[in-house]
């Protein structure tokens, strides 16, 4: 069965540095989107990106968040300089169309 | 914005019994009620979702009822196993919009 696949599990890095987490969804999806979750907190929204642009963002998502599909098989999101308050779990999810939304396994994001 | 609820918080069942979750949520122009199950340490991963024309959906030992009016649906879990110990979200979704919007979760226990 397809998966979304995400990397690196985990990622530990220094504030103020930049990081790119990488995300390959689900080969015939046309719907990508970013979510995060804080230790022991719900999942939040991040953005969604569809045709090579982004749809929709939520208030989390400022200038320090970018988005890339650099190529065809590939999906980042880039934090240009981290903060504490970054460090959670971020998840790549893919949609053929709208609805169903399948998601990644998750990158760990430590920032130190 | 969206105000989604869950109930209980966590739930404890023998294996066997069954389990319910309850989810309210505010926006009357979500028309997409899936849920999702979450294990330690993995991406959420859809267990069933209804659509808004829909009352209740069946599969197998999971099912979802939806009350439009009332702005609830429910996950409904039979025969429980200790596999289906994990954490349980429902993540609503206007018309319109692509952000599911999680709920705070429900740990469910199921003791052997």
């Amino acid at each position: 069965e397809p998966e979304v696949t995400q990397t690196p599990s985990h990622q530990v890095t220094q504030m103020g540095q930049e990081v790119i987490l990488r995300c390959v969804p689900i080969s015939n999806h046309l719907y990508f989107y970013w979510y995060r979750q804080i230790l022991g907190q719900k999942v939040e929204f991040l953005v969604s990106f569809y045709n090579n642009e982004i749809s929709e963002k939520s208030e989390i998502f400022d200038d320090q968040f970018s988005v890339e599909r650099p190529d065809g098989s590939n999906f980042t999101l880039k934090i240009r300089s981290t903060k504490l308050e970054d460090s959670a779990m971020y998840f790549c999810a893919s949609t053929e169309g709208l609805y169903e939304q399948f998601f990644g396994p998750g990158t760990r994001l430590t920032v130190l | 914005g969206e105000n989604v609820e869950q109930h209980p918080s966590t739930l404890s069942v023998q294996e066997g019994d069954s389990a319910v979750i309850k989810c309210t949520y505010s926006d009357s122009a979500s028309n997409y009620f899936p849920w999702y199950k979450q294990e330690l340490g993995k991406g959420p991963q859809l267990i069933i979702d209804i659509r808004s024309n829909v009352g209740e959906k069946k599969d197998q030992r999971i099912a979802v009822t939806l009350n439009k009016t009332a702005k609830h649906f429910s996950l409904h879990i039979t025969e429980t196993q200790p596999e289906d110990s994990a954490v349980y979200f429902c993540a609503p979704l206007r018309g319109g919009s692509e952000k599911l919007v999680f709920g705070k979760g429900t740990k469910l226990t199921v003791n052997p």
